[in-house]
Parts: structure tokens; C-alpha cells; sequence
């Protein structure tokens, strides 16, 4: 089925590893980005591609790295995980960056990150 | 920089029952308004959104939504909620020409048989 596929679904790590949390979509999709989701805190972006090769930060970008070489993916790095990034993290996409474009955002079902 | 607030942590209604989910925003211009709705383990899913136009926005799975600008206000409301209407629900506003859309905390919906 078509949509925003992410691994691995859970995740445990020590303090100082590093990893990364894999989104791709098969909808050829423009924009995509990522978001943490923390009690009490809604989501909050951490980074946004509106194209392959094209990056920038959202609003907690600090200790996670991205990159979009293709179109389809869009992975998140943790470079030296820390408990502060003990999270559930979603992938988005949508056909357009324009925040008012009909289509709309495209979720992942997230990654449930722990990091001990 | 906008922001959002849902006042309600957790509500509890009867099946049958009408519901009101309350959602403030703070913005200078004119925002762009979601509402988006979480089932447990599941990614987010748009119920609705108000961009301009009618104040009144029909979403899916019978959900509706008023913009009330001198209140700052997008309520979510539902005349009669269904057990499968048990879930997480965000508000978020975004940005004109720019990708910093904001969300609520979230409301927890429980619904009672």
C-alpha cells in the first residue's frame, strides 16, 4: 500500500549510540520531515526537506542530522543519543511544501525511541 | 511565533453523546488551521483543516470544525461521538508560505459504552 513507511517501529538505545530512524514514501512526494512527539508537548519539527538535495531546520534540530538524496527518503541520524531523546518520532510527507496545499500531510505510524 | 492550546488534557463523553474539543491559537494574521486525530500505535491522521472562506469546515468521519476569529478559537465538534471516536486529537496552525506548522498538546478522547 502506498504511504510513509518507517523503521524500525521500536528502538532502545545506550547513552552515546548512534543510529538512524528510516522514512521513505512511494508517493513522490516533494516534502517530507520529521517530528517528536512528547507528553504534554503535541509534535515538534525537527527537520523539513521541501526537495531531494534540500534540508533545513525546524524548531529542536539539535543532536539529529538529515539528509535527502532521493526523493523516496528522508532518514534521521542521532549522532550521540541521549535520554532527552527518549520519543516517539513520525515521518510526514506531502505532495507540496506549501502549508496550505489541499493534499495535506501524509504520517508515518512513528518510531518509539528509548534511550537508557 | 504562533502557538496553539488545547485546554483539555483528557475528556470523557457517553456514546450518543455531542462533543466539543477547544483549540486556541495565537497568531497575528490569518492562520491555517488543522485538526488531526491519533489512534493508539498509529501515525496522524487530517480530520480537517480551514485555510479561508466559510468559518464552518466539514472534516471526515462526521467531524466539524468553527473558526471564530475573535475568539481565536477552531473547536472540534462531533453531534454524536461513536466508540471508534476514542483517540488522541491535535490542533495545529501553521504559517503562511512557510513549513512551521504548530501543535497542540492533544486532547485524549475516552469514550464511555
Amino acid at each position: 500500500n502506498a504511504g510513509v513507511t518507517q523503521t524500525p517501529k521500536f528502538q532502545v538505545l545506550k547513552t552515546g549510540q548512534s543510529m538512524t530512524l528510516q522514512c521513505a514514501q512511494d508517493m513522490n512526494h516533494e516534502y517530507m520531515s520529521w517530528y517528536r512527539q512528547d507528553p504534554g508537548m503535541g509534535l515538534r519539527l525537527i527537520h523539513y526537506s521541501v526537495g531531494a538535495g534540500i534540508t533545513d531546520q525546524g524548531e529542536v534540530p539539535n543532536g539529529y542530522n538529515v539528509s535527502r538524496s532521493t526523493t523516496e527518503d528522508f532518514p534521521l541520524r542521532l549522532l550521540s543519543a541521549a535520554p532527552s531523546q527518549t520519543s516517539v518520532y513520525f515521518c510526514a510527507s506531502s505532495y507540496s511544501f506549501m502549508i496550505d496545499s489541499i493534499y495535506g500531510y501524509t504520517f508515518g505510524s512513528g518510531t518509539r525511541l528509548t534511550v537508557v | 511565533a504562533q502557538s496553539v492550546t488545547q485546554p483539555d488534557i483528557h475528556i470523557t463523553v457517553s456514546e450518543g453523546a455531542s462533543l466539543e474539543l477547544r483549540c486556541n491559537y495565537s497568531y497575528g494574521a490569518t492562520p491555517y488551521l488543522f485538526w488531526y486525530v491519533q489512534s493508539p500505535g498509529q501515525g496522524l491522521q487530517l480530520l480537517l483543516k480551514y485555510f479561508s472562506g466559510d468559518t464552518l469546515v466539514q472534516g471526515i468521519k462526521g467531524f466539524e470544525a468553527e473558526f471564530k476569529r475573535s475568539q481565536s478559537s477552531f473547536n472540534l465538534r462531533k453531534p454524536s461521538v461513536h466508540w471508534s471516536d476514542a483517540a488522541e486529537y491535535f490542533c495545529a496552525v501553521g504559517v503562511t508560505n512557510n513549513n512551521d506548522m504548530r501543535f497542540g498538546a492533544g486532547t485524549r478522547l475516552t469514550v464511555k459504552p
